[in-house]
């Protein structure tokens, strides 16, 4: 049985950095794309990074890039976002899910870490 | 950059069928995948590359997409359909990930 979970949210300070794991189980970690997927609170989904199965191809919405870094320990299976100069706008559920490849369907989701940027 | 648009509501009794769009410019040329979000829930992927569905998922639920409009169409609605549907598709352009904005279904 696949099984993603997320850990590292809570409340930061605005220009404050987090670091999200997503602890990842059932399949074969190193062969799938991850991708994070943030969704503020009442809104729509929306994409964050994706990441490929090896590690060497990563992909950053524009509201991210700069600030986002992600990266995955196929050693571990686990997948990493780390979040520096953090903004109330980053204010969100964030979501890992995993996919064949970076361009598909994102085919599992795990149940979301919420990370509050507050003063 | 890429944009979907999805109605933000629809509504549908029971045992209708309801259907969901999604535009985007020429989608009919990119893979359109579905999702379903329960309150409370992750997303739950229940249609992808335009019309297949994951194991699991009820024949109900069926894609199409052409044109400028990709189609969720939900058969024999049941109470349990209620949620939140996103599309995606992947923008070769400027390779990013693209959700529409998400329609809540109300089942009457």
């Amino acid at each position: 049985e696949v099984q993603l979970l997320e850990s590292g949210g809570g409340l930061v300070q605005p220009g404050e950095s987090l670091r999200l794991s997503c602890a990842a189980s059932g399949f074969i970690f190193g062969s799938d794309a991850m991708s994070w997927v943030r969704q503020a609170p009442g809104k729509g989904l929306e994409w964050v990074s994706s990441l490929s199965g090896s590690g060497t191809a990563t992909y950053y919405a524009d509201s991210v890039k700069g600030r986002f870094t992600v990266s995955r320990d196929n050693s571990k299976n686990t997948l990493y976002l780390q979040m520096n100069s953090l903004r109330a706008e980053d204010t969100a559920i964030y979501y890992c899910a995993k996919s064949s490849g970076v361009r598909d369907e994102f085919d599992y989701w795990g149940q979301g870490t919420l990370v509050t940027v507050s003063a | 950059s890429y944009v979907l648009t999805q109605p933000p509501s629809v509504s549908v009794a029971p045992g209708k069928t309801a259907k969901i769009t999604c535009g985007g410019n020429n989608i009919g040329s990119n893979n359109v995948n579905w999702y379903q979000q329960r309150p409370g829930q992750a997303p739950l992927l229940v249609i992808y590359f335009d019309t297949d569905r994951p194991s699991g998922i009820p024949e109900r639920f069926s894609g199409s997409n052409s044109g400028n409009t990709a189609t969720l169409t939900i058969s024999r609605v049941e109470a349990g359909d209620e949620a939140d549907y996103y599309c995606q598709v992947w923008d070769s352009s400027s390779d990013h990930w693209v959700f529409g904005g998400g329609t809540k279904l109300t089942v009457l």
